[in-house]
């Protein structure tokens, strides 16, 4: 079954823990992303990669780290969590073009005190 | 100005009624666009796209896509409480980093 799986799906930390998130899929695709969402300001792009080695930001990512050592992972680094970053977070991936449909992750929801 | 703009609603219609989501974008070169439907605490999940002018039917949902107006739709018929969700349109507007941006989406309750 194709699939994007990230773990975990509920995390609550203290500020200043560091954590990861992890983020995989199945279907071989070049383009991964992380999108955080929030009420009012709907899905946000953090970072994305459109290949292995290869990163880059989206709208907002101060505060979070990504990394791309394998094609299939994409793990979300939040080193020193803050309470503003308390939010939904969404792993997704499809392949490189404009034209393909984007699969999502089942979401992480995450809160720091 | 957002990229991608929607009314947050919520959007209230009977069930049985047609169900009209409209959605208007900043970019007049995006070529494509997609309609996501979000459940609460749910992940999106595609419900349709459209690349083309004109209208593009599914079974229930019909997408409308008027580049000239800048403008997409999604039309749900035969209104179901099932499809009460948010509606979150989406287009390519940024050519370099090949990201979908979203709208921030409409929420859509179909009264039994």
């Amino acid at each position: 079954e194709a699939q994007v799986t990230q773990n975990p799906r509920y995390l609550i930390t203290v500020t200043g823990k560091k954590l990861t998130v992890t983020c995989s899929q199945n279907m071989n695709h070049e383009y991964m992303s992380w999108y955080r969402q929030d009420p009012g300001l709907g899905l946000r792009q953090i970072y994305y990669s459109m290949n292995v080695e290869v990163t880059d930001k989206g709208d907002v990512p101060e505060g979070y780290k990504v990394s791309r050592k394998e094609k299939r992972n994409f793990p979300l680094i939040l080193e020193s969590p803050s309470p503003n970053q308390t939010s939904l977070y969404f792993c997704a991936s499809r392949e490189t073009g404009k034209g393909y449909e984007q699969y999502f992750g089942p979401g992480t929801r995450l809160t720091v005190t | 100005q957002k990229e991608v703009e929607q009314n947050s609603g919520p959007l209230s219609v009977p069930e049985g009624a047609i169900a009209s989501l409209n959605c208007t974008y900043s970019d007049r070169g995006s070529q494509s666009f997609f309609w996501y439907r979000q459940y609460s605490g749910k992940s999106p999940e595609l419900i349709m796209f459209i690349y083309s002018n004109g209208d593009k039917e599914d079974g229930r949902f019909t997408a409308q896509l008027n580049k000239a107006s800048q403008y997409v739709s999604l039309l749900i018929r035969d209104s179901q409480p099932s499809d009460s969700a948010t509606y979150l349109c989406a287009g390519f507007m940024d050519t370099g980093r090949r990201a979908l941006t979203f709208g921030s989406g409409t929420r859509l309750q179909v009264q039994p």
